[in-house]
């Protein structure tokens, strides 16, 4: 129940084109749900987030969009640039009494093509 | 200003050796966590302190020992590695009780026992 199940495993865009990954849960106790960006060498960054009772958010070139009662969520790339090759992390958030913890998705790693 | 360092950003030892990653955050945050990254990139929580007291310990073995001296810092010290510890240790720390529960990594430290 603590799970999130995130696909594809890896994607391949064109410049320009729209990139998107998909996230799954079960847990209805999850309360944010963030995407987290990570470059080779790096740790990972926030990038957007979205609470449950929200259905969009959008920033920028990334949307998030939410389906409660499907329990799935997905990120948005418009407009991919090789900029935006990265591994992308969907989270869930759970609140518990001794804090709040933020399980992650097995990771997509995303390959802009110029 | 780094706001999550972690030194050694690399370790190579030989199995059964003992080793030290130290984390340092300067967020003023109170709680600080321990992920490990695997070769597949699944992040993976290990430990969380708040305030210098353990409040998550992820069925780690107990050859890794977290250590809290200040909630500034939090340092993890692994006995007798095997190749299996293999792995990117990532430290991270967020603000408790926080609205949006962002979670603020380290560059990461890659551990390679040979």
């Amino acid at each position: 129940q603590q799970q999130v199940k995130q696909s594809p495993q890896s994607l391949i865009v064109q410049k320009g084109g729209i990139s998107i990954i998909n996230c799954a849960y079960e847990n209805t106790a999850f309360d944010y749900f963030p995407w987290y960006q990570q470059f080779p060498g790096k740790g990972p960054a926030l990038l957007i987030a979205i609470r449950p009772d929200v259905s969009e958010k959008k920033e920028g070139r990334f949307t998030i969009s939410f389906n409660k009662s499907a329990k799935q969520f997905s990120l948005h790339i418009m407009d991919s640039q090789p900029g935006d090759s990265a591994t992308y992390f969907c989270a869930a958030r759970i609140q518990q009494t001794s804090g709040s913890r933020l399980t992650f998705g097995e990771g997509t790693q995303l390959t802009v093509n110029p | 200003d780094t706001a999550v360092s972690q030194t050694p950003k690399y370790l190579v030892t030989q199995m059964g050796n003992d080793k030290s990653i130290k984390c340092e955050q300067n967020l003023g945050h109170d709680t600080m966590y321990w992920y490990k990254q695997d070769s597949k990139k699944f992040l993976k929580i290990m430990f969380s302190y708040n305030n210098k007291e353990l409040i998550i310990n992820e069925t780690v073995p107990n050859r890794f020992s977290p250590k809290s001296p200040d909630k500034a810092h939090l340092n993890l010290h692994i006995n007798s590695l095997e190749l299996g510890d293999s792995a990117v240790y990532f430290c991270a720390s967020s603000q408790r009780g926080y609205n949006t529960g962002e979670l603020f990594f380290g560059e990461g430290s890659r551990l390679t026992v040979l």
